[in-house]
């Protein structure tokens, strides 16, 4: 039983292309992370809601768009696609700020 | 949130225990000592977290000094499928998230 599930676990795309990682938790939890993970293998926050507000957003360009339709779920829209967004993004959940995270297995984008 | 030191690679014996060392000389009073590690292609999982004691839970245990400017995460007897990269990260309480770095690689041998 997933308890932090991402989809797709691939994804091949052309530039300029919008897309969308769907993420579900079903831990209970009240705050959900995205995170990137570059070519270097930096993990590095973009965003972070608890209980379906937004309360961190890391320099992020606007391309970048979470949606959290409850608290289980966040969704994170990339519009026109550029080649350095390639990478893999990992969704994340605590029960809150202080608790320790659960990742999902991650979401490998190509940007071709 | 305090910046932390790790050594980048360290080896270790399949079956001895692995000490992993991490430097937060600058970490303040209201910050944890968060460890995840993170095997080839997945996810980072969750080891321990701990403020001022000792902690220990079934993967790991977690040593803090005195002045809490240095901790030790023990992997008491490693496995070859404990190879991955482990992260020390120091974070506060507050809203603010886990700031990953390089992290230590260590590698179970045979």
């Amino acid at each position: 039983d997933t308890a932090v599930s991402q989809t797709p676990k691939y994804l091949v795309t052309q530039m300029g292309n919008d897309k969308s990682i769907k993420c579900e938790q079903n831990l209970g939890h009240d705050t959900m992370y995205w995170y990137k993970q570059d070519s270097k293998k930096f993990l590095k926050i973009m965003f972070s809601y608890n209980n379906k507000e937004l309360i961190i957003n890391e320099t992020v360009p606007n391309r970048f768009s979470p949606k959290s339709p409850d608290k289980a779920h966040l969704n994170l829209h990339i519009n026109s696609l550029e080649l350095g967004d390639s990478a893999v993004y990992f969704c994340a959940s605590s029960q809150d700020l202080q608790g320790g995270y659960t990742f999902g297995s991650g979401t490998r984008l190509t940007v071709v | 949130d305090a910046k932390t030191t790790q050594p980048p690679s360290m080896d270790c014996a399949e079956g001895r225990a692995a000490n992993l060392p991490c430097n937060h000389s600058t970490i303040s009073g209201n910050e944890y000592v968060y460890w995840y590690r993170q095997i080839h292609s997945q996810g980072p999982q969750y080891i321990i977290h701990g403020l001022k004691n000792n902690e220990t839970n079934e993967m790991a245990s977690l040593i803090i000094t005195e002045d809490r400017k240095s901790s030790t995460l023990i992997l008491p007897h490693a496995t070859l499928r404990d190879t991955a990269v482990y992260y020390c990260i120091v974070k506060n309480s507050g809203y603010s998230t886990l700031t990953f770095g390089k992290g230590t690689m260590l590698l179970v041998s045979p």
